[in-house]
């Protein structure tokens, strides 16, 4: 597809269990993000991606957070021992960077739910 | 560090009436700001952008934003408002070097009313 795609779209889930959420950038795209969307907290960095470059991972509220990209294209974010207040909708967004390349494509985001 | 204030999280206004939603910005260093907006259920659109350049920004579906460094403004604008327009818009500040990640505003939820 054209955009940025995300799955799973919903992921309910038990506390203290793991999760994967994958995001799919735009072909080409070299600037991979992951933003947190919650009640009370907006929109919320998380981690960054920039070619093969060590990713900023200053936006991770915690050590059971963690993040890759491999090969420079697909991204997981994995969650360990889910707390309730995990639960969020998980944005990814890429961006072909460079000079003139200042914007960023959303996926439709995962939404989770801890129970 | 960077930081974006919505004022009003929610606005009503009525169907073809003036849309004016407002952002204003904190930044260390030369901004680039956007405006986004989210359908229900849906990710993140783009409206319109400022980078550099022409300080009233034209973006899609009729918005525009007029930057204004006095200011530290960066808000929206649209003459006529449809019911179509009903959404949830979010400011965001990035810097012009390192990362570009986006600081959202709380976001400002818009009704349209018939």
């Amino acid at each position: 597809g054209a955009g940025v795609s995300q799955s799973p779209s919903n992921k309910v889930t038990e506390k203290g269990k793991d999760v994967e959420l994958r995001c799919d950038p735009i072909s080409g795209h070299t600037a991979l993000y992951w933003y947190r969307q919650s009640l009370g907290q907006g929109l919320e960095f998380l981690i960054y991606f920039q070619g093969n470059s060590a990713p900023d991972k200053s936006g991770l509220p915690s050590d059971r957070f963690s993040a890759e990209r491999t090969g420079g294209s697909v991204s997981t974010l994995t969650i360990q021992r889910t707390q309730q207040e995990d639960s969020a909708v998980y944005l990814c967004a890429s961006s072909p960077y460079g000079a003139q390349s200042t914007e960023a494509f959303f996926g439709q985001g995962t939404r989770l739910t801890v129970v | 560090a960077q930081s974006v204030t919505q004022l009003g999280s929610h606005v009503s206004v009525s169907e073809g009436a003036l849309v004016l939603l407002r952002c204003n910005y904190s930044s260390s260093v030369p901004p680039y700001l956007f405006w986004y907006v989210q359908y229900p259920n849906q990710g993140l659109q783009l409206l319109l952008k400022y980078t550099t350049g022409a300080t009233l920004v034209k973006g899609i579906n009729g918005f525009e934003a007029e930057f204004k460094k006095s200011e530290t403004s960066f808000h929206l604008t649209k003459p006529s408002a449809h019911m179509s327009d009903a959404a949830e818009y979010f400011c965001a500040v990035s810097d012009q070097g390192g990362r570009r990640a986006l600081t959202f505003g709380s976001g400002t939820r818009l009704q349209v009313q018939p």
